[in-house]
């Protein structure tokens, strides 16, 4: 799996939205970006993925660069209990990929 | 129908004695992993089932771990004469594809305090 950098830390004001970026210059073509969080004293929690176009659910936008090199997670109106740990990995979208290779990700403080 | 479970939740160990913790993944999840986080960090990768093929434990530590899945369900981390490096959350996640994402849903983990 290739390699990815967050910022360690990020601050964001309640309401606001919050930007994470990740960055992965190593990314093969047939490897998805996946975003997980975990929120103190929880297992990590699926968020979004993509492959190249940006992506959208109920929980957050995912925006890909057309290098495929970096994205963003973006959390349009950030709330308290958005207060956790983020992390982007890359994968291939398949049962068998193996392990995942999760960095230290980026804590968010969401702030009232 | 259920998540991952994990069990115990807590586990404190005098060093020196085996420990094993248990994860019953989600039902028809075929991939299993386990993960170890330690204070503040991020997670590390220990081991890796896929239905019947050879798991791949590149990650384990040292050979006093070890981990078993029986039946392609339960799944079972020991380790052998604990030590106090050994303390950490032990996270289990499992995944499958009727989703089509194949993202990994991980358990609440064990914590292994090791005195």
């Amino acid at each position: 799996d290739a390699k990815t950098t967050q910022p360690p830390s990020m601050d964001c004001a309640e309401g606001r939205a919050a930007n994470l970026p990740c960055n992965h210059s190593t990314i093969s073509g047939n490897e998805y970006v996946y975003w997980y969080r975990q929120i103190h004293s929880q297992g990590p929690q699926y968020i979004i993925h993509g492959l190249k176009n940006n992506e959208t659910n109920e929980m957050a936008s995912l925006i890909i660069t057309e290098d495929r090199k970096s994205s963003t997670l973006i959390l349009p109106h950030a709330t308290l209990r958005d207060t956790a740990v983020y992390y982007c990995i890359v994968r291939v979208r398949d049962t068998n990929a193996g392990k995942s290779t999760f960095g230290d990700g980026t804590t968010l403080t969401v702030k009232p | 129908g259920a998540g991952v479970s994990q069990s115990p939740s807590n586990k404190v160990t005098e060093k020196g004695k085996d420990v094993e913790l248990r994860c019953d993944p989600i039902s028809g999840h075929t991939a299993l992993y386990w993960y170890r986080q330690s204070l503040g960090q991020g997670l590390e990768f220990l081991i890796y089932f896929q239905g019947n093929s050879a798991p791949d434990k590149s990650g384990l530590p040292s050979d006093r771990f070890s981990a078993e899945r029986t039946g392609g369900s339960v799944s079972t981390l020991t380790i052998q004469r604990t030590q106090q490096e050994d303390s950490a959350v032990y996270l289990c996640a499992s995944s499958s594809s009727p989703t089509g994402r194949y993202e990994q849903y991980f358990g609440p983990g064990t914590r292994l305090t090791v005195t």
